[in-house]
């Protein structure tokens, strides 16, 4: 099984800096097979990224994606209010793992 | 975009099985390029897959709990199910069904999830 470390735990910033959030693979991908969510409080996730790094539908542009092999970051250009929340990366190289989450915090 | 809701009791006995349905509206799970899974979400364990079942019947389960697992669908009333045997205080979690796409992708519609409490 493919295990998703993400880092920092929690993320303290505030409204219109820059975010950066990790997710490190216990083994190397082969493809491009990772995925990013939000989370709101009770709500469901939504898909961010796609790919490890394609916006999905409707996703505003200030969220990117990139990485490859064991290592994939997702940032967050400029912090609206609306982007406090808690993240999870996913891969489905291999079946289907999440990441334990990033919390977003102001 | 498809619209999924699950529906199923919110509280189950230790020992006993739990019966959870998802109905899909504004698409039809005879979509044959599209995956129709369950995932949990619990504080101890975080987001968890449980398996999914494509348009053919043939499912697919996270090894840690085939052998409590059995997904299955409806094609007449649109909706997908999971049946977990043996349950313990461990499987309370919130479920939630989700759909991704066959060519690979991450899971891009979900149902708002239903809370389940395993507690005598």
């Amino acid at each position: 099984e493919i295990v998703l470390t993400q880092s920092p735990g929690t993320l303290s910033l505030s409204p219109g800096e820059r975010a950066t959030l990790s997710c490190r693979a216990s083994q190397s991908f082969s493809s491009s097979y990772l995925a990013w969510y939000q989370q709101k409080p009770g709500q469901a996730p939504r898909l961010l990224i796609d790919g490890v790094s394609i916006r999905a539908a409707g996703i505003p542009d200030r969220f990117s994606g990139s990485g490859s092999g064991t290592d994939f970051t997702l940032t967050i250009s400029r912090l609206e209010p609306e982007d406090f929340a808690m993240y999870f990366c996913q891969q489905y190289d291999s079946s289907y793992t999440f990441g334990q989450g990033t919390k977003l915090e102001i | 975009q498809v619209h999924l809701q699950e529906s199923g009791p919110r509280l189950v006995k230790p020992s006993q099985a739990l019966s959870l349905s998802c109905s899909v509206s504004g698409g039809s799970i005879n979509n044959g390029d599209r995956y129709w899974s369950w995932i949990r979400q619990s504080p101890e364990k975080g987001l968890e897959w449980i398996g999914y079942i494509f348009y053919t019947g043939i499912p697919y389960y996270n090894p840690s709990l085939r052998g409590r697992l059995t997904m299955s669908l409806d094609t007449s009333k649109n909706q997908f199910s999971l049946r977990l045997t043996s349950l313990t205080a461990a499987d309370t979690a919130v479920y939630y069904c989700a759909t991704a796409p066959v060519i690979p992708g991450g899971f891009d519609d979900w149902g708002q999830g239903i809370l389940v409490t395993v507690s005598s």
